[in-house]
Formats: structure tokens, sequence, C-alpha cells
């Protein structure tokens, strides 16, 4: 069974500074990767996702994703945040079709709470 | 991508009764699904609701707790029966909304929190 460990509840950064979101996972074949994005009172967001090839994957906001199949991680930077990127951020995992059979569900990570402040 | 609407946004219930939560959807989807985020918890799948038939419910689950409706390709309905204080999540509607090379991506909509005292 796949599982996805946000290590970080809460991150609290000053506007302009470099931030990183962990993510770990479990699973015994290879897995798609997804971060999510909820601003505050909307529904989640796809930020980015990895399915295969270059392992540095970007969105069009400036957050970068790197995946690191070693450490089992897919963790979120950005270099410099804006007071705007305050959010929840939640990490989550699918089986490519070819392992489930066909659609299977999304495992998502407990969520990270980024409070970027002036 | 699709534009979902939930209702209500927000409620605070009394123990014992019953609350049902609609997803509208702008557009035509072929798979609906309903995921509920307990406090400081991660989503949790509850059930996929199919179109015309039962929906299927994930472990942990069942159809008398959490009655599902899904009439047309655009409209489902979540009923949490009977509520406990243990109810009081965010319950969140989402639907597939396009599949890139075979990984499928979902559309959220902005979720009900239900507070059960």
């Amino acid at each position: 069974a796949q599982s996805v460990t946000q290590l970080d509840s809460q991150v609290p950064v000053f506007e302009e500074a470099p931030v990183e979101l962990r993510c770990n996972y479990s699973s015994s074949v290879s897995v798609y990767l997804f971060w999510y994005v909820q601003y505050p009172n909307q529904g989640l967001q796809l930020l980015l996702k990895y399915l295969s090839g270059s392992t540095l994957v970007e969105s069009i906001n400036g957050f970068e994703a790197e995946f690191n199949k070693s450490q089992t991680s897919f963790h979120l930077r950005k270099p410099s945040v804006h007071i705007s990127d305050t959010a929840e951020y939640f990490c989550a995992v699918s089986l490519p079709s070819k392992f489930s059979g066909g659609y299977n569900k999304l495992i998502f990570g407990a969520g990270t709470r980024l409070a970027v402040h002036p | 991508s699709a534009v979902i609407s939930q209702k209500p946004s927000r409620d605070i219930c009394q123990r014992g009764t019953s609350l049902t939560i609609q997803c509208q959807v702008d557009s035509q989807v072929t798979m609906m699904f309903w995921y509920r985020q307990q406090p400081g918890q991660s989503l949790t799948l509850i059930a996929t609701a199919n179109q015309g038939s039962e929906a299927t419910y994930e472990s942990g689950f069942v159809i008398d707790k959490f009655p599902i409706s899904r009439p047309n390709l655009t409209f489902s309905t979540l009923t949490v029966s009977n509520m406990s204080p243990e109810d009081s999540s965010i319950y969140l509607c989402s639907v597939l909304d396009r599949v890139i090379s075979g990984a499928n991506v979902l559309t959220f909509g902005a979720g009900s929190r239900l507070t059960v005292l």
C-alpha cells in the first residue's frame, strides 16, 4: 500500500525568504506524485505533478519540486515566497494504471500550512 | 478545468441529525468522488459516486452512514446521517478533470465544513 508523509504541519516564513515543504512517500512500485494547493476558502488546485522524465518539475508561479527516488521524496521549494503563497499544501501519490488495473485513488498527506509574514 | 460548486459551505448541526451536501459541476464528468478531511488529518476518500448506480465505498465507510446520489453527470449529493461530533470535518467533492500520460488529475470543490455539537 502507498502512504504519504508531510513532515511539517506548519511552516511560518517571512516574505521573500526561501521555503521547502517536505514530502516523503512509501510504495513498492513506481508512482505518480502531485502537489495540490488550497488557498483560504477555496478548493484544492493542482500545483504540479511528476509523471516521468525530468525529476525537476515546475509550476507557473515559481514553485518547483524534485523527485528523488532513492530518498522517496518529492519536496516542494520556492526561492522567494510572497504573501499570496499563504495556503495549505498537500502532497499526493497515485499508481499508474498498469499497476492499478484502471483508475486508482489519490493518497494524500496530512498537509502543510504555509504562512508567509510581511 | 471543471468548476465545482458545493453547498453548504459550512454548517453547524445537532447530534443525531442528518445533513445533505450538494455538488454541482459546470460540465459533464465521468467520475465524481467524495473526500473527508478531519481536523489535522489528510484527505480520505469516502466513495466514488457512480451515475445511475450505487456508489462504491472505501473501507471504513458504509452506505447507511454516507448515502450518496448521482442522478446525472453534473450533480451529486452526500448525506451524513445520524451525526455525532466525530463527523465534524470538511467534506470535499472532486471530479476526474483530465488524464495526462495515464495520471488522473482531480479538481476539487471548496468543501463543506460541518461542525456537530
